[in-house]
C-alpha cells in the first residue's frame, strides 16, 4: 500500500524552463511533506518542505505547492539548471505520530535538457 | 554538510554471513533511522531510534536489528544476510521528529553503504 505516489518515473525539461514535479499521498494523517534531491552515488539532500498549515512554500528558484483536498503537492522549479538533474524524492509525514520517520515516494528522475 | 558518516561505504559479503553497517554522527541529534533503497521502491524505513537504547521497526525490518548504545553511533545488523538485503542502506539523523517544531526539520542523509550479497 503505497501511501505516497510519484506517478512520473521520469521527466524531461529543457534547460530554463519551468519543472514541475507531482506527488500524491493517501495518508489523511500526514501534515508534513518535505522533497528531497538525490545525485547518483550520494546521500538523499533535503530540498524544501511544507506544513499543511500553508500551501505554498518558496525557497528560490523552488516553490512547493500543497493541495490538502486533493491529497496532491507539486514541486516547481524555475528556471530549471542543468545541476538540477537529478532524482527527486517526495515524502510525507504525520508530525504527531512520534518517530517513525518520513514515508517516501519512489522518485521521479529529472533531466534537464541543454 | 550534517556530520554523518556511514561506515563501510562499500561492501560485498556470502549469504549466510553476519553484516553489520555503523552510522556516526556529530551533531548529537536525537533520532536517527535506516533506510534501503532498491530500484522501484524508493526510500524504506528499516528501523529507527529516538533516543540512546530506544528503538523501533520500520517498514522493512524482517532480518534486520538495531543498536544505539551512544547517542552518537546507530549500527544495523544483519544477523544472516540474504540475496534481497542486497541493496543501498542510507543513514540519516534528525534534530526532532519530522515536522515537529519548524519548517524545515527534516532529515539529514548520509552517503550511504552499498552492500551486495552474493
Amino acid at each position: 500500500d503505497q501511501q505516497v505516489k510519484q506517478n512520473s518515473p521520469s521527466l524531461s525539461v529543457q534547460e530554463g524552463r519551468i519543472s514541475i514535479l507531482n506527488c500524491d499521498y493517501t495518508n489523511s494523517m500526514f501534515d508534513y511533506f518535505l522533497w528531497y534531491k538525490k545525485y547518483p552515488a550520494e546521500g538523499p539532500t533535503f530540498l524544501i518542505s511544507i506544513s499543511s498549515i500553508k500551501d505554498k512554500n518558496e525557497d528560490g528558484r523552488f516553490t512547493v505547492f500543497l493541495n490538502k483536498s486533493a491529497k496532491h503537492l507539486s514541486l516547481h522549479i524555475v528556471p530549471s539548471q542543468p545541476g538540477d538533474s537529478a532524482v527527486y524524492f517526495c515524502a510525507g509525514a504525520d508530525s504527531g505520530g512520534g518517530a517513525d520517520g518520513l514515508t517516501f515516494g519512489k522518485g521521479t528522475h529529472l533531466i534537464i535538457q541543454p | 554538510d550534517a556530520g554523518i558518516t556511514q561506515s563501510p561505504r562499500h561492501k560485498v559479503t556470502e549469504t549466510g554471513t553476519p553484516v553489520t553497517l555503523r552510522c556516526h554522527q556529530t551533531e548529537n541529534h536525537r533520532y536517527m533511522y535506516w533506510y534501503r533503497q532498491d530500484p522501484g521502491h524508493g526510500l524504506r524505513l528499516i528501523h529507527y531510534s529516538y533516543g540512546v537504547k530506544d528503538t523501533d521497526k520500520g517498514e522493512v525490518s524482517d532480518g534486520y536489528s538495531v543498536s544505539r548504545s551512544k547517542t552518537e553511533d546507530f549500527l544495523l545488523t544483519l544477523e544472516s544476510a540474504t540475496s534481497s538485503q542486497t541493496s543501498v542502506y542510507f543513514c540519516a539523523i534528525s534534530r526532532g521528529a519530522p515536522g515537529q517544531g519548524y519548517e524545515g526539520s527534516g532529515a539529514f542523509f548520509g552517503q550511504g553503504t552499498r552492500l551486495t550479497v552474493v
